[in-house]
Parts: structure tokens; sequence; C-alpha cells
């Protein structure tokens, strides 16, 4: 039961222009959404995240977007670059669970 | 300020052998988490821990698994015996207090069975 989902394993994009990262999940519990990103070798880091409370979170290059009733989210950076170019984990909680919850993963690959 | 440390990297064990995780968390925080990485996938849960308390493990398979915290500090995460199908990369993670802060991981410990 793949509570969160991303269904694209992979995706190509020529620097500068607009990455644009999918996350659908189907518990309608969660209500605060991250985004990891993962280097080869180490461990996730945090990049950014959302309340539910909320439909748009902008920092810099990224920003997510979250639509509640079609239980989806994206992340969106602008413009790319190079050293974007790593695996990148959406995640969800419900309150008081806890406990995060990962989708698959994105392999974003940032061309020069 | 020092990651989250974890030890070994990496590890080649034959099945039925044990092994055994070390980690430590981010000085302060007080919650720690193991989580177990399967190719292709994002990371599940095993074990949370706050302070020396596991009050989450539902999802840590007992029969072979076991974690210990003491003193609320280090952590160790044992499998014994180990199975092909426990090839995957193993993350420690810390936190200040609650999982909907952000977690801090490490750069794993990425296990091969054979």
């Amino acid at each position: 039961d793949q509570q969160v989902k991303q269904n694209s394993p992979s995706l190509s994009v020529q620097e500068g222009r607009i990455s644009i990262l999918n996350c659908d999940y189907t518990n309608s519990m969660f209500d605060y959404f991250l985004w990891y990103k993962k280097y080869p070798a180490e461990g996730p880091t945090f990049l950014i995240s959302i309340s539910s409370i909320k439909d748009k979170n902008e920092d810099g290059r990224f920003t997510v977007f979250l639509n509640k009733s079609a239980k989806h989210l994206s992340l969106h950076i602008v413009p790319s670059q190079p050293g974007d170019s790593a695996v990148y984990f959406c995640a969800a909680s419900a309150q008081g669970a806890q406990k995060l919850v990962f989708g698959q993963g994105t392999r974003l690959t940032i061309n020069p | 300020e020092a990651g989250v440390v974890q030890s070994p990297r990496y590890k080649i064990i034959e099945k039925k052998q044990p092994v055994a995780f070390w980690c430590n968390p981010i000085s302060g925080h007080n919650t720690l988490y193991w989580y177990r990485q399967n190719l292709g996938q994002g990371p599940e849960l095993l074990i949370r821990y706050e302070n020396e308390e596991a009050v989450d493990d539902s999802q840590l398979p007992k029969d072979r698994f076991s974690a210990e915290r003491l003193k609320g500090v280090d952590s160790t995460l044992k499998i014994q015996p180990a199975e092909l199908g426990d090839s995957a990369v193993y993350l420690c993670a810390s936190s200040f207090g609650l999982a909907r802060d952000e977690q801090y991981f490490g750069p794993g410990t990425r296990l091969t069975v054979t």
C-alpha cells in the first residue's frame, strides 16, 4: 500500500529551465509534506516543506505547490542548475502520527 | 556542528550471519530514527526513539531485528540472522523534536547479504 507515490522514476531537464517533480498521496489524514534531496552515498537532506493550510511555499529557487483536492503536490526548481542533479523524495505525515512516509523518489538530471 | 555519524559505511556478510550498525545522532537531538531503504524505494521507518524509549517499532521485524539506544544518545541496530532480503541501505536520522521537524540523516550503511 504505497500511500505516497512519485510516478516518474527519472526526469531530465536542460540547465536554466524549470524542473517540475510530482508527488501524489492517498491518505487524506496527511497534513504536512516535505521534500528531501539525496546525492549518491549521502543521506537525504531536507529541502522544503508545506503545511496543508497553505497551497504554496517558496524558498529561493524552490517552490512547493499543494493541491489538497487532488491529493497532489509538486516541487518547482527555477532555474535548474547542474548541482540540482540528485534524487528527490516526497514525504508526508499525519497529525499525531509522528512518522514520515516517503515516496519512491525521482532522479533529476540537469543537462548543461 | 557534526552531522549524524554512522558506521560502518559498507558491510558484506553471508546469510545467517549477524550484523550490527551504529549511529551517533546530532548533539542535543532527542529523537532518533532507523530507516531501511531498498533499491529504488524511499526510506521506510523501522523504529523511532524518543530519548531512550522506543515509541514506534511497529515496522521492525522483531524476530531478527533488535535495536537499542543506551543513555538516549548512540544507537545500535542489529540483525541476527541476516537474510538475503535484508540487503539494503540502513539510514539513521535524528531530530530535535517531533517527526514533523526537519530530520537530519546520516550517510547510511549499505548492507549486502550474499
